[in-house]
């Protein structure tokens, strides 16, 4: 699975939109980008998926870059509750679950 | 709706002792999986189950068995616990077909001494 990068950590302002960026330049034509957040001592939650195109769910939206080497997760009104730490994984979406977890981005939603 | 339910939520273990952390969902997925967070760090994968009676290894096995006899239980044996495997570990679970996200359990934390 091709490798990410995201930010080590950022703050965003609580009511704001807050704007995840996550680069992954060896992604593969088969390869879709996950995100997941992981609040303070909890299990991770699933957020939203993509191929290619953009998606929206009821959490957040996923921009994918036309060339896919990076994407970005919108939350479009941030609150405290979202402060936590985000990953962004890309892995091939033939039912193999298996995710690769890096450091993730630390997000904190300031008030 | 349960989800994935993880018992029990702590423990507490003596070197060279032995358990089986516990972990059932009602959601009929078929892959199943376990993973470790140390601190600071992101999820390990130990073991995996693409079905029932099929598990595989994944990024750090050592010291731990897994077993699938049935679609919802997922059980993961520590053998002969080290301070090593001290750790929060996790359960998931997911549809193995749709490529979708996949739903965590909210961790047992285990500390060995």
């Amino acid at each position: 699975d091709a490798k990410t990068t995201q930010p080590t950590s950022m703050d965003c302002a609580e009511g704001r939109a807050a704007n995840l960026p996550c680069n992954h330049s060896t992604i593969s034509g088969n390869e879709y980008v996950y995100w997941y957040r992981q609040i303070h001592s909890q299990g991770p939650q699933y957020i939203i998926h993509g191929l290619k195109n953009n998606e929206t769910n009821e959490m957040a939206s996923l921009i994918i870059t036309e060339d896919r080497k990076s994407s970005t997760l919108i939350l479009p009104h941030a609150t405290l509750r979202d402060t936590a730490v985000y990953y962004c994984i890309v892995r091939v979406g033939d039912g193999n679950n298996r995710l690769a977890f890096g450091k993730g981005n630390q997000v904190v939603v300031i008030p | 709706n349960a989800g994935v339910t993880q018992t029990p939520k702590f423990q507490v273990l003596k070197t060279g002792q032995s358990m089986t952390l516990q972990c059932a969902q009602d959601m009929n997925h078929e892959y199943m999986s376990w993973y470790r967070q140390d601190p600071g760090m992101g999820l390990r994968l130990i073991h995996y189950s693409v079905g029932a009676g099929i598990t595989d290894q994944g990024e750090v096995p050592n010291g731990y068995n897994v077993s699938r006899s049935t679609t919802e239980d997922f059980p993961l044996r520590l053998l002969s616990a080290a301070p090593s495997q001290t750790s929060v570990y996790f359960c998931a679970s997911g549809q193995a077909e749709d490529g979708g996200g996949a739903f965590f359990g909210q961790g047992t934390r285990l500390t060995v001494v």
